[in-house]
């Protein structure tokens, strides 16, 4: 089955206590990227990558790292996560080259305290 | 700056009732239109999507779209709307890229 794996779903944390977020893509995808969804605010993308070893910044980068050694996986990195990165976070992957539809992870759901 | 326009918050319709939920994206260039669905607890399903073509795009679970270039717009409808979607619906674009630039979402309520 085609899909887009994150993990952990949920994840409850301290202050700047380093984190890693997995997402995993089985399509062979070249196009992934990170968003976080906030209330009121819709999601935001915080990191794309357009192949392994390209990644660049998207609208919400700061506090974030990525990195794209595999085609198929896009971890998600708080070296030292702050409440204010208290979110709902997705994975997405796309074929890339103009084709624009997304799927999309089923989301993690970090608290940071 | 591209931006998406969802000007309703939170939408309350009785089931069977028609739906419209608007959408409005900043001028520019035709982008990629999108419509998503995040059901409570859920990541985000893709309803409907307009690239080129016929401006009425159906999608799934008896949505439609029509995209109106005068009006910038990509307004997602339902005839008769079913308890079931009750959910929160994001509109997105993108422009000649992958990224896509989403609305802030129109939760949807309906009663019986």
């Amino acid at each position: 089955e085609a899909q887009v794996t994150q993990n952990p779903r949920y994840l409850i944390t301290v202050t700047g206590k380093k984190l890693t977020v997995t997402c995993s893509q089985n399509m062979n995808h070249e196009y992934m990227s990170w968003y976080r969804q906030d209330p009121g605010l819709g999601l935001r993308q915080i990191y794309y990558s357009m192949n392994v070893e390209v990644t660049d910044k998207g609208d919400v980068p700061e506090g974030y790292k990525v990195s794209r050694k595999e085609k198929r996986n896009f971890p998600l990195i708080l070296e030292s996560p702050s409440p204010n990165q208290t979110s709902l976070y997705f994975c997405a992957s796309t074929r890339g080259q103009g084709s624009n539809e997304q799927f999309f992870g089923p989301g993690t759901r970090l608290t940071v305290l | 700056a591209q931006s998406v326009t969802q000007p309703d918050i939170h939408i309350t319709v009785s089931e069977g009732a028609s739906l419209e939920l608007r959408c409005n994206y900043s001028y520019g260039a035709t982008p990629y239109l999108f419509w998503y669905v995040q059901s409570p607890g859920q990541g985000l399903q893709l309803l409907l999507k307009y690239f080129s073509g016929d401006t009425l795009v159906q999608g799934i679970k008896g949505f439609e779209a029509e995209f109106k270039r005068s009006q910038s717009s990509f307004n997602l409808r339902k005839p008769s709307v079913h308890w079931s979607d009750a959910a929160e619906y994001f509109c997105a674009v993108a422009y000649n890229t992958d990224k896509l630039i989403f609305g802030t979402g129109t939760r949807l309520q309906v009663f019986p």
